[in-house]
């Protein structure tokens, strides 16, 4: 069974400390690993998909990177806009979709 | 603007009503899933839809049915609610499986009493 563990549950930051977001996972033939974004009240949205160890890819303030085991969301300098929870997901060998339960994470100005 | 539109967006229910999630599409995409979002639990996937016409049971299917319509509606029915069922649920499409990721609509908050 797929299995995907997001780290810290929360995470508070002031406005410009850069930090980064943990999520292991467990997964029969990863096909892919998915990192949304989801703001209250709203539906999470599509940020990044990474396919293989040693993938990076960056979105503005956002760079996501993939091992065997993890996947870590770094953000640099963030602003309060950053604010909001993150959701790693895989897709492996199932054909399903494994989501977390995500970090979320607000940004003090 | 192009993407999934959910109805309703909120609910209450009394215990052993029933109703329908209505769920559509307009980005000509061939999957269609049904999530409902606990706090501490995550997205749990209820049900999904490959392809116009096939439907397929996801973790936690029971107590809930769902319909295919046509490649632009699927929706999801209780038949008769539980407090347990008290969420949020998300609809989500995506072109061709999950490889080009899920496109999700902004939910419906559903209570059960």
């Amino acid at each position: 069974e797929d299995q995907v563990t997001q780290s810290p549950e929360a995470l508070r930051l002031q406005e410009g400390e850069s930090s980064s977001l943990n999520c292991s996972y467990t997964v029969s033939g990863l096909r892919g690993l998915f990192w949304y974004r989801q703001d209250p009240g709203k539906g999470p949205e599509f940020l990044f998909t990474l396919y293989s160890a040693g993938e990076e890819k960056e979105k503005e303030r956002l760079k996501a990177t993939l091992t065997k085991k993890e996947s870590f969301l770094h953000i640099t300098a963030p602003k309060p806009e950053d604010s909001a929870t993150y959701l790693c997901a895989v897709y492996g060998g199932n054909e399903k979709l494994t989501f977390g339960t995500g970090t979320r994470l607000t940004i003090i100005p | 603007n192009a993407g999934v539109t959910q109805t309703p967006k909120f609910q209450v229910l009394k215990t052993g009503q029933s109703m329908t999630l209505q769920c559509a599409q307009d980005m000509n995409h061939n999957s269609m899933y049904w999530y409902r979002q606990d706090p501490g639990m995550g997205l749990r996937l209820i049900y999904y839809s490959a392809s116009e016409g096939t439907t397929d049971k996801g973790e936690v299917p029971n107590g809930y049915n769902v319909s295919r319509l046509n490649k632009r509606e699927f929706s999801l029915r209780l038949e008769s609610a539980a407090p347990s069922q008290t969420s949020v649920y998300f609809c989500a499409s995506s072109a061709q499986g999950a490889d080009y990721g899920y496109t999700f609509g902004s939910g419906t908050r559903l209570t059960v009493v």
